[in-house]
């Protein structure tokens, strides 16, 4: 059960788009479509934005999307906002009923 | 409105034990697997355990396995996570979450979450 790799740091300017990478293996992020992304401020608990790779829980802004290409899983933030500033996660299901997640990435809106 | 609410963390000495509870309300408890994740101080989150609905089926990462035990009352809507055998690496933040189900369909994803209850563990 090894952690999925996430860059420890993202930044970018209001307005700009800004993809934050996920990568595990075929055990994990590859082998199901099962991938999600959580936002959390700091000392906040995590929110839950993206699951099953692409689709959003409602009332989560169109403006975070989700992707996947093998082993790695995106997510996107367009149009970014001063809000946005935040961690990011990745989760993924990692096979025999476990769950693994990203280190985080700490994005920053300069 | 949902809400967890987590409740039994404190300071333990390494070895130790300590029961950690999740109250749920604002939706039906019995019908949803609910989850541990932690985040020890300045780190990422790191999953736990998970629990069906009716506790048929149970999963812990390799970290806590054989030392932490899910459990849950559905007439209570509570959620438990009793910690053996402590140690300085469990000292966390340790959050309760409710899986992410649209319709009877169910995700490998958290829409709820508690604000979470502090295990420290030092002797």
């Amino acid at each position: 059960q090894s952690a999925l790799t996430q860059p420890p740091s993202a930044s970018g300017s209001p307005g700009q788009s800004v993809t934050i990478s996920c990568t595990g293996t075929s055990s994990d992020v590859g082998g199901y479509n099962s991938v999600s992304w959580y936002q959390q401020h700091p000392g906040k608990a995590p929110q839950l934005l993206i699951y099953e790779v692409t689709k959003r829980p409602s009332g989560v802004p169109d403006r975070f999307s989700g992707s996947k290409s093998g082993n790695t899983a995106s997510l996107t933030v367009s149009g970014l906002q001063a809000e946005d500033e935040a961690a990011y996660y990745c989760s993924s299901y990692g096979g025999r009923n476990n769950w693994v997640f990203g280190g985080g990435t700490e994005l920053t809106v300069l | 409105e949902v809400q967890l609410v987590e409740s039994g963390g404190g300071l333990v000495q390494p070895g130790r034990s300590l029961r950690l509870s999740c109250a749920a309300s604002g939706f039906s408890f019995d019908d949803f697997a609910m989850h541990w994740v932690r985040q020890a101080p300045g780190k990422g989150l790191e999953w736990v355990s998970g629990i069906s609905w009716n506790s048929d089926n149970r999963a812990y990462a390799d970290a806590i396995k054989g030392r932490f035990t899910i459990s849950r009352d559905n007439a209570k809507n509570s959620l438990y996570l009793q910690m053996n055998s402590l140690r300085a690496e469990d000292t966390a933040l340790y959050y309760c979450g409710k899986e992410h189900c649209t319709g009877t369909h169910c995700h490998v994803a958290l829409d709820y979450w508690g604000q979470g209850t502090l295990v420290t563990v030092s002797s």
